[in-house]
């Protein structure tokens, strides 16, 4: 079975600078699909980003990029230029490609606080 | 647009009671899935349903019951719940729920207090 883990439960960030959240997962499959949801204090998750397993090229989505290492089984968030919206749970969560494989699988999340 | 929306946003039933959650989408998604999430900790999937057939039962008591009436309304009707059923309810859609198009799209979701 996979599993995702997040080594840190909690993070902060000065507003401005650049903070890196930490994701490695286990998983014997080639193709899979990654992300991360942000779920602020209003408890809605929110996409932030996706990663498609067979593409070599790391996502980007406007402040928030990952770095995708496939052999390591890493996934992490880097967030730039942090907001004071950016405070929030952020979960990495794994998907298999195989049909019939539904489950998002999550880790246990980090909690980021952006100090003005 | 990917909203999801979820009614009741705020749910307070006894244990005696019969309540129903509802969850709407309008984007065409064929994959519809209801999760239950406990204060600090991640979602825990419950149901799948896939062109409004149940394929996944993640052993959830049958004190839940699930329902998707067409492709884009999911309910879940809840009935003689436990206090430690209290928790926030969450809804999500994603077009399939295979191949590339499988991304999950969330809900607001309904905090439950069964008192």
């Amino acid at each position: 079975a996979q599993t995702v883990t997040q080594s840190q439960p909690e993070m902060s960030v000065q507003e401005a600078e650049t903070v890196t959240l930490s994701c490695t997962y286990d998983t014997s499959e080639s193709d899979y699909y990654l992300f991360w949801y942000k779920q602020p204090p209003s408890r809605q998750m929110i996409l932030v980003i996706r990663q498609e397993a067979y593409k070599q090229q790391n996502a980007t989505e406007n402040r928030f990029s990952v770095n995708f290492q496939k052999a390591a089984k890493s996934f992490s968030l880097k967030i730039s230029d942090s907001q004071l919206g950016d405070a929030a749970m952020y979960f990495c969560a794994y998907r298999s490609s195989q049909g019939g494989s539904e489950k998002l699988v999550f880790g246990k999340g980090t909690k980021l606080t952006v100090n003005p | 647009d990917t909203e999801v929306t979820q009614t009741p946003k705020h749910l307070v039933m006894g244990m005696t009671n019969k309540k129903s959650l509802k969850c709407e989408q309008h984007m065409g998604h064929r994959a519809m899935y209801w999760y239950k999430q406990k204060a600090k900790k991640p979602p825990e999937l419950m149901f799948v349903y896939s062109y409004e057939k149940l394929s996944i039962n993640e052993s959830v008591p049958s004190r839940f019951s699930p329902e998707c009436p067409n492709s884009s309304l999911l309910n879940l009707h809840l009935h003689a719940l436990q206090p430690e059923d209290s928790a926030l309810y969450l809804c999500a859609s994603s077009l399939r729920t295979s191949g590339a198009q499988e991304t999950q799209y969330f809900g607001p979701g309904t905090r439950l207090l069964v008192l």
